[in-house]
């Protein structure tokens, strides 16, 4: 059982490039997230996804997109990279049922971003 | 009325003290209340859990305490360990939606 996957660990973009952060989980879970986490101001939710096919923003979602084709996988693409974009993105997943988002969320280890 | 405000932002706690860390909350909505734990380079990883039906929960050496009245939910780790040494989050969430309302973090230290 590998958890939750992230690819790459590291990245250097240039403005205006556009890359995919790559997300997998082998648990079986409906509801999974993306996450970006910057000094002092906790996590916050970009994209959010409840089963294969169902995708909605969170509280940060402008400059990112997201897919869900599989209930494995949940890829998070950034469209045209800002330096504002510089943080660690964290992919979470856990199980979805009657309760929303009050279960247990696994994290991945992470992608540290810089944007210059 | 979304936010979860938590302090200290750092925390530096001898080995075998008590290390208190606060969070308090505006949406009385929020039905879910848990603490994650972050090693550096890691993701957080989920400590301990409550819900308002309750006004503490223990588990080993952490306990969450809980006033629902005052709207204010806290972290104390007894007989702290140089191990315990990492960043803590809580968070909120409700049972109706999927967003997980987090706290900015207390970067927590031991001394040996």
């Amino acid at each position: 059982n590998a958890g939750v996957t992230q690819t790459p660990k590291f990245q250097v973009l240039k403005t205006g490039q556009s890359m995919t952060l790559q997300c997998a989980q082998d648990m079986n879970h409906e509801y999974m997230s993306w996450y970006r986490q910057d000094p002092g101001m906790g996590l916050r939710l970009i994209h959010y996804s409840v089963g294969a096919g169902i995708t909605d923003q969170g509280e940060v979602p402008n400059g990112y997109n997201v897919s869900r084709s599989t209930t494995e996988d949940f890829p998070l693409r950034l469209l045209s990279a800002a330096p504002s974009q510089t943080s660690v993105y964290f992919c979470a997943s856990s199980y979805s049922g009657d309760m929303g988002s009050s279960y247990e969320q696994y994290f991945g280890p992470g992608t540290r971003l810089t944007v210059t | 009325q979304q936010q979860v405000k938590q302090s200290p932002q750092s925390l530096i706690v001898q080995k075998g003290g008590i290390s208190i860390i606060n969070c308090a909350y505006e949406n009385t909505a929020f039905d879910y209340f848990p603490w994650y734990q972050q090693f550096p380079g890691k993701g957080p990883a989920l400590l301990i859990a409550i819900r308002p039906d309750v006004s503490e929960k223990k588990e080993g050496r952490f306990t969450i305490s809980f006033n629902k009245s005052a709207k204010q939910f806290s972290l104390h780790i007894m007989d702290s360990q140089p191990g315990d040494s990492a960043t803590y989050f809580c968070a909120a969430s409700s049972d109706s939606n999927y967003q997980l309302i987090w706290g900015a973090g207390t970067k927590l230290i031991i001394k040996p």
